[in-house]
């Protein structure tokens, strides 16, 4: 069966201070893989996806980025945090590319707090 | 534009039945799908429709109406353990999801 993991699960970071959450999956090849943030009160925002290693696509333009060094693993990073930042990040996988039932599994999620 | 509306938070009785509803305004549509998602954890899904309709699981049942633009996500026989929010998301013609904000159901005894 698939599993999908993700840490850390909470972390407390100061203003400016560099970020890297890790995100992998099990039991699946050439998943699409996704991060998302979750901010109180509003709607899941993609940040970026990936349907292949080295293949990242950007939907909100800021100071965070992603890698996909590995088919099933997916890492976002940032260089200096800011105090926006603060939120749950979700980082998820898909099997089905561009057909209708693109079901998405999350991971545990990732809470961050900048100070 | 998408555009995603539904309500912020309903309350309901243990036992009872509670109807949450999904608004939508697109130009492609690929699917609508209700995810429930417990505090503090991650989304699971739980339906989704694509075709106009009722699908039914178990206590959970999803409706989709299309040309109305509207689904609602219809819950029986509450239990505790639903009060958790509730997120309808759409899938554009890009087969990327737009989230609503959710609900959060509340349950009481």
């Amino acid at each position: 069966s698939q599993t999908i993991h993700q840490w850390p699960a909470t972390l407390v970071q100061p203003v400016g201070s560099p970020l890297s959450l890790e995100c992998t999956v099990e039991g699946t090849s050439n998943p699409n893989l996704y991060w998302y943030r979750q901010a109180a009160g509003r709607g899941l925002q993609l940040l970026f996806y990936s349907v292949g290693i080295g293949q990242i696509s950007s939907e909100v333009p800021q100071n965070l980025s992603a890698s996909r060094p590995q088919d099933r693993q997916f890492i976002l990073s940032s260089k200096k945090l800011l105090l926006s930042d603060s939120g749950f990040y979700l980082c998820a996988w898909s099997v089905l590319a561009g057909t209708g039932a693109n079901v998405l599994t999350f991971g545990a999620g990732s809470r961050l707090t900048v100070l | 534009g998408q555009n995603i509306d539904q309500p912020t938070e309903m309350t309901a009785t243990e036992g009872a039945i509670v109807q949450i509803n999904c608004t939508y305004q697109t130009s492609g549509f690929n699917g609508l799908f209700w995810y429930q998602q417990h505090a503090g954890e991650a989304p699971t899904f739980l339906s989704y429709n694509v075709l106009d309709g009722l699908e039914e699981k178990g206590r959970f049942s999803s409706f989709l109406s299309r040309s109305k633009g509207y689904s609602y996500l219809l819950l029986k026989e509450l239990q505790m353990k639903d009060s958790a929010s509730y997120l309808c998301a759409l899938m554009d013609s890009n087969y990327q999801l737009i989230w609503g904000a959710g609900t959060k159901l509340i349950i009481k005894p």
